[in-house]
């Protein structure tokens, strides 16, 4: 089963921040948390991720509690083709670690 | 990087029929593999996963099956396809530790 719980859809207005909240409670130390988006009919597609200090990238920004219970994904300015479904995995360090989807969030924007 | 090669793009197959997809990985040795299955307005739900030759985890029982013959070959088949086995197929591989996954552009499979 998924360890990350996420609001099912969201809707953003293009050119404002889309701010994608993720739980992920009991989330291990050694656990990273990854997000990954869909755009229809495609392949997931690696976003961005971080284990416990936030993280930027050309793509957006990963905000982490510092309990680690929950994080928050950043799209600085929402576009049209950021509108995707947007998955929250938490993944730990051992090679043999799967990696299991959640529901995910669809993110829709809005012109 | 690592590339990640899958086809067909899109199959058209009878119930009954036999199934084999193949994904072939360029760029990398020793990677992760998953086969994931993505029904019509779904999530993707984990098939199986793979950690070296030979080696093949099995997360849901079903009518499908994966080998790995070689480093860098996944294959996911099926001797008699069901109509619920129609879905978008995913292969995907990953270098493990805190490394992300790259995924293939899919199958499109559609059993009737």
């Amino acid at each position: 089963d998924a360890k990350t719980t996420q609001p099912p859809s969201m809707d953003c207005a293009e050119g404002r921040a889309a701010n994608l909240p993720c739980n992920h409670s009991t989330i291990s130390g050694n656990e990273y948390v990854y997000w990954y988006r869909q755009i229809h009919s495609q392949g997931p597609q690696y976003i961005i991720h971080g284990l416990k200090n936030n993280e930027t990238n050309e793509m957006a920004s990963l905000i982490i509690t510092e309990d680690r219970k929950s994080s928050t994904l950043i799209l600085p300015h929402a576009t049209l083709r950021d509108t995707a479904v947007y998955y929250c995995i938490v993944r730990g360090v051992s090679s043999a670690s799967k990696i299991i989807f959640g529901s995910g969030t669809r993110l829709s924007i809005r012109p | 990087s690592q590339t990640i090669h899958q086809w067909p793009a899109t199959l058209v197959q009878p119930v009954g029929s036999p199934l084999s997809l193949e994904c072939t990985v360029e760029g990398t040795s020793n990677p992760n593999l998953y086969w994931y299955r993505q029904a019509a307005g779904r999530g993707l739900q984990l098939l199986f996963y793979s950690v070296g030759i030979g080696q093949i985890s099995s997360e849901v029982p079903q009518n499908l099956s994966a080998s790995r013959p070689q480093d860098r070959q996944f294959i996911l088949s099926s001797k008699k396809l069901l109509l619920s086995d129609s879905g978008f197929y995913l292969c995907a591989c990953s270098l493990g530790g805190h490394t992300e996954a790259f995924f293939g552009q899919g199958t499109r499979l559609t059993v009737v």
